[in-house]
């Protein structure tokens, strides 16, 4: 089936740093990926809709200028979060669309990135 | 934003025994899917629905979807300790590259 990776796995970050979560789509194309972040013991909310070669679109609330979306090729899409702070501590997880298999439905989710910040 | 609602928010049975959960749901959706997480873990995708199908089975999850009052139950049967998780439903609406919306889950707990 198909397979969305997250690197780093894990990341530790001092406060006011900035950190790069890659997302990628092993072995097949999506030209549209999502971007989640999940707080402890709390469902997953949507931050961002990642567009290959154009803008993202980012839900209300969530910053565009602190979480900079880039989606240059059509397996891989990276959420860095600028000058984070303790309460950008959460979980980031992925998720993408094959568009090939022409299945709208099938969303393949990847293992999730924890950022602490300390 | 969120979609749907989950309830109960947490669940504690025995093994052997069903678990049932229900997810409510605000606007018109064309499916909606079960996602299970274990503790700090990702997602694993359960089963889906469809907005014109009522109900589904797989293995020992059972599916129900009613639109007209908009929720959805999971039914988990013989539970196991393995069935140990964070359960969420999640909806989707087909315009160009609309995403999963999720409730806010259902925690199981299941002691043998």
């Amino acid at each position: 089936g198909a397979v969305v990776s997250q690197h780093p796995s894990r990341v530790i970050c001092k406060s006011g740093t900035s950190v790069k979560i890659e997302c990628r789509s092993l072995d097949f194309q999506a030209t549209t990926m999502f971007w989640y972040r999940q707080f402890p013991k709390q469902s997953l909310m949507l931050m961002a809709t990642s567009n290959e070669g154009s803008k993202a679109t980012y839900e209300q609330g969530v910053e565009k200028d602190k979480f900079l979306i880039n989606h240059a090729s059509l397996t891989l899409s990276t959420l860095t979060v600028t000058s984070a702070h303790p309460e950008d501590s959460s979980f980031y997880i992925c998720s993408a669309r094959d568009q090939k298999r022409g299945n709208q439905e099938t969303q393949y989710f990847g293992p999730g990135t924890r950022l602490l910040v300390l | 934003s969120q979609q749907g609602e989950e309830d109960p928010q947490a669940l504690s049975i025995q093994e052997g025994e069903n678990a049932t959960m229900n997810c409510s749901y605000k606007t018109s959706i064309n499916n909606l899917q079960w996602y299970r997480q274990n503790s700090g873990r990702g997602l694993v995708h359960l089963i889906l629905i469809r907005s014109n199908e009522r109900e589904k089975h797989s293995g020992r999850l059972r599916v129900t979807l009613d639109t007209s009052k908009k929720s959805s139950s999971l039914l988990i049967t013989a539970s196991r300790a393995a069935d140990t998780a964070s359960y969420f439903c999640a909806t989707a609406t087909y315009q160009a590259g609309t995403a999963l919306i999720f409730g806010k889950g259902t925690t199981l707990s299941v002691s043998s």
